[in-house]
């Protein structure tokens, strides 16, 4: 069984189109989280939820929106993408503050 | 606020050779470090953590981390490495209390040659 699952796993789309990526975590962890992964490798929070509330909210645009409907599964949705919006994306979760388990990544192209 | 460097940005190894892998942090309180793994298009993986207790800790795949407090510091060594070590390796912190998150390292790439 797999930990942290992300769906999709790449996703190819053009500028200006909204986009969603899914987590769902199997873990029993109370804490999910995004990452941005640049072209240089660089890891970056994004925003974090702990027991469905956001506790983590980084300098992002506003046109990246997360939604926790349960413990178990934290969604990214992207408006109106940009190429600069081009990278990994990353879902992890965590019990409490303790050491993050990472999924698979989410390769986002924006053409 | 808690930072990292990674020291080398490229580590090229022969195979069977050991390798060090430095990491500094900076931060103005306690903190909990580890280092994480990515294979060529995966996700990151735990490789080993320093929570308190020993400072030196055993991690998975035969890597030993050494916290050193004095010179915040927590490099990565193997004694041997395999072909399959070659990845990129990041280094990661956070403090103490109730800290939820994780500021990373910019990575070292490792790339094992026979």
């Amino acid at each position: 069984d797999t930990a942290v699952s992300q769906t999709p796993k790449y996703l190819v789309t053009q500028m200006g189109n909204d986009k969603s990526i899914k987590c769902e975590q199997n873990l029993g962890h109370d804490t999910m989280y995004w990452y941005k992964q640049d072209s240089k490798k660089f890891l970056k929070i994004m925003f974090s939820y702990n027991n469905k509330e956001l506790i983590i909210n980084e300098t992002v645009p506003n046109r990246f929106s997360p939604k926790s409907p349960d413990k178990a599964h934290l969604n990214l949705h992207i408006n109106s993408l940009e190429l600069g919006d081009s990278a990994v994306y990353f879902c992890a979760s965590s019990e409490s503050s303790y050491e993050q388990y990472f999924g698979p990544g989410t390769r986002l192209t924006v053409t | 606020a808690q930072s990292v460097t990674q020291l080398d940005s490229q580590v090229p190894v022969f195979e069977e050779a050991p390798v060090e892998l430095r990491c500094n942090y900076s931060s103005s309180v306690s903190v909990y470090l580890f280092w994480y793994v990515q294979y060529p298009n995966q996700g990151l993986q735990l490789l080993l953590k320093y929570l308190s207790g020993s400072t030196l800790v055993k991690g998975i795949n035969g890597f030993e981390a050494e916290f050193n407090k004095s010179q915040t510091s927590f490099h990565l060594r193997k004694p041997s490495v395999h072909i399959s070590d070659t990845a990129e390796y990041f280094c990661a912190v956070r403090g103490t209390y109730k800290d939820y998150k994780l500021s990373f390292g910019a990575g070292t790439t490792v790339t094992v040659r026979a």
